[in-house]
């Protein structure tokens, strides 16, 4: 299984793009990048999710470099209802469960 | 479609005693998820089906855990007996994993908070 490595935390002010990169080394062909959001006592939700290249949608848009050995979250404009948790995973169907530590991110008014 | 359904939503009980957790996933839903989070140890799987088989119960932490799916709209989690250390937000998930491209989405449920005093 793919490991992922993202940033504990983050910062930003409302109005600023935030960019957060999730590192997935190993990440094998048939693999897929998900990322999901979760806010104060909710489960997660589904974000975005992409094999290479960009993947843009009303919420998101996720950039992975040719090697996918990384993948950039982008969330443009953040609001205060952006603050939440986002988790990184790596794999294709089953083998896409391991949802690490994730980045809280931290959006100030 | 009314989503994941848990119940209940808090459980507040004694070390000792028996704890059961309910999940209706998603209709159609072919797999079904049951995560626990905590502050220390995060989002953890703890076991999951495929077709109301168990699939993979590496997760679950001890012998006390023990998890059922007798049908397709209906799952449960049982803790026996309960400990301090079990308190946490136990969620379901249901998914299908399907789509062209293959769309690992799940759907959470609300959760189950947990309380062993």
């Amino acid at each position: 299984l793919a490991k992922t490595t993202q940033p504990i935390s983050m910062d930003s002010y409302e109005g600023q793009e935030v960019n957060i990169t999730c590192s997935h080394n190993n990440i094998a062909t048939n693999d897929y990048i998900t990322w999901y959001q979760q806010f104060p006592s909710q489960g997660p939700r589904f974000i975005i999710q992409g094999y290479k290249t960009k993947v843009t949608n009303e919420v998101a848009s996720l950039f992975i470099p040719a090697d996918r050995k990384s993948s950039t979250l982008s969330l443009p404009r953040v609001s205060l209802s952006d603050t939440a948790v986002y988790y990184c995973l790596v794999g294709a169907g089953r083998r896409a469960l391991t949802f690490g530590s994730g980045t809280r991110l931290q959006v100030q008014p | 479609d009314a989503g994941v359904i848990q119940s209940p939503r808090h459980e507040v009980t004694e070390m000792g005693q028996e704890v059961t957790l309910r999940c209706k996933p998603i209709s159609g839903h072919d797999y079904l998820f049951w995560y626990r989070q905590t502050m220390m140890r995060g989002l953890e799987l703890l076991i999951y089906f495929n077709n109301n088989v168990p699939i993979d119960d590496s997760g679950m932490p001890e012998d006390r855990f023990s998890a059922k799916m007798p049908n397709a709209s209906f799952s449960t989690l049982k803790i026996q007996p309960s400990e301090p250390r079990d308190s946490a937000v136990y969620f379901c998930a249901s998914s299908s994993f399907s789509g062209t491209p293959l769309r690992n989405e799940q759907f959470f449920g609300p959760g189950t908070r947990l309380t062993v005093l």
